[in-house]
């Protein structure tokens, strides 16, 4: 079983909101990130956890709060969006990250729209 | 790869007909590599991967060839299908780094 699941599908919010993204697997994977997709573009990292400590955070604004309560779960909070962050937001996870890289499996993502 | 414009290349084929999907990589320390097929609406999907050590492998209907000296990967389908049809991305791993550096991605269109 190589699957990542993500909820909701389709989140729309407004500026004021504040929601979050869940994301699970139970492969046993170590490794879980948070990326945003933009359209024809590709995926671009956010977060990296590892053994469910915050390992990379690549400048992202702090409206976006990532969350890993356990090594199957990962969540994202978000609170006062702009427009401009809507997107496709990925989860992925692997079974290790760094110098023993293994494949990276990615979830289906939730289409994000901020009003 | 670096992502650059708004434009995704398209490839289109044939059905039936072998596809042939390019990328090109920047850094020399990158010693992992990967091959993601994206569907409209879905999250990319995993096809195959291939390790700096190796210059080709195979899947099923798939195959990987990474050239180092010219850093360059490829993807090769055989007998595409109109379920092929999708966005295709490479990625590739620099040692010891955490980050997999995403091409810009190849629109394949397959034609009945």
């Amino acid at each position: 079983d190589t699957e990542v699941t993500q909820t909701p599908k389709h989140l729309v919010m407004g500026m004021t909101n504040k929601k979050s993204l869940k994301c699970e697997q139970h492969m046993g994977h170590r490794a879980m990130y948070w990326y945003k997709q933009k359209a024809k573009k590709p995926p671009e990292l956010m977060f990296v956890y590892s053994y469910e400590k915050l390992s990379i955070n690549e400048s992202v604004p702090s409206r976006f709060s990532p969350e890993c309560p356990n090594s199957s779960l990962l969540n994202l909070h978000l609170h006062a969006l702009q427009p401009e962050d809507s997107a496709l937001y990925l989860c992925a996870s692997s079974r290790s990250y760094g110098q023993d890289a293994y494949e990276q499996y990615f979830g289906p993502g939730t289409r994000l729209t901020v009003t | 790869g670096e992502s650059v414009g708004l434009h995704l290349p398209t490839l289109s084929v044939q059905e039936g007909d072998n596809s042939i999907i390019n990328c090109a990589y920047s850094n020399s320390a990158s010693d992992y590599f990967i091959w993601y097929k994206q569907e409209s609406g879905k999250g990319p999907q995993f096809i195959i991967d291939i390790r700096s050590n190796m210059d080709k492998r195979q899947g099923q209907r798939v195959t990987v060839l990474l050239n180092k000296t010219v850093k360059h990967l490829s993807l090769q389908i055989a007998a595409t299908q109109p379920g092929d049809s999708a966005v295709y991305f490479c990625a590739d791993l620099p040692s010891g780094t955490y980050k997999y550096i995403f091409g810009t991605g190849t629109r394949l269109k397959v034609l009945a």
